[in-house]
């Protein structure tokens, strides 16, 4: 069936350095695209979303590109901080569809 | 608020025994999800529910059974516990999937 992945499952940064996390999705119906948190012990958080009207949204130190032609999505988080450290999951929707596909996500581990 | 309440956080169930997790929220959406997280994994879908009295399988409903008898609760149980039923269990909510989730905090169960 199709899925929604990620191409790195672990990323280490310094802290104040930017992180990219990528996300590769292969279902072309898909319209509408989040990026969730996930710290140790808790839930997943949302944290930004986009839909394919759009290829870039921002948020307060983050920022969502889509690339509809490739089927990429990355989240951007600007002078990372160590309240970053988090496992990071892209999710999808689209085509009506009564549900979010969840990708594996990337553990951010940040540096001091 | 209270949002998406879990209860209990923690179980520990011996092999054969049956529980139910209970999923709570107080946003009045529509849409109620069981997901399962295995460590160094994504979420998997269990069951899902797109309204009161209505409920659907997901990707691995094995095991389980859920009832939605009303709009702001979503049941999840457990007949005959088996070890492999170790996880982390999230309940999650929404009014439409393109409004996104919002997730509980989690039940952590282990099957001895």
């Amino acid at each position: 069936g199709e899925s929604v992945g990620l191409h790195l499952p672990t990323l280490s940064v310094q802290e104040g350095d930017n992180s990219i996390i990528n996300c590769a999705y292969s279902n072309s119906a898909s319209d509408y695209f989040i990026w969730y948190k996930q710290e140790s012990g808790k839930g997943p958080q949302f944290i930004i979303d986009i839909r394919s009207n759009m290829d870039k949204r921002q948020g307060q130190r983050v920022t969502v590109l889509l690339n509809k032609t490739v089927k990429h999505l990355s989240l951007q988080i600007a002078a990372t901080q160590p309240g970053d450290s988090a496992v990071y999951f892209c999710a999808e929707t689209g085509g009506g569809s009564e549900k979010l596909v969840f990708g594996k996500g990337t553990k951010l581990t940040v540096n001091p | 608020n209270a949002g998406v309440t879990q209860t209990p956080k923690f179980r520990v169930l011996k092999t054969g025994q049956s529980m139910t997790l209970l999923c709570a929220q107080d946003m009045n959406h529509e849409y109620m999800y069981w997901y399962r997280q295995d460590p160094g994994m994504g979420l998997r879908l269990i069951h899902y529910s797109v309204g009161e009295g209505t409920t659907a399988k997901g990707e691995v409903p094995d095991g389980y059974n859920v009832s939605r008898l009303k709009k702001q609760n979503f049941l999840l149980g457990l007949e005959s516990a088996a070890p492999s039923q170790t996880s982390v269990y999230f309940c999650a909510s929404s009014y439409f999937p393109r409004n996104g989730y919002t997730f509980g905090s989690g039940t952590r169960l282990t099957v001895v």
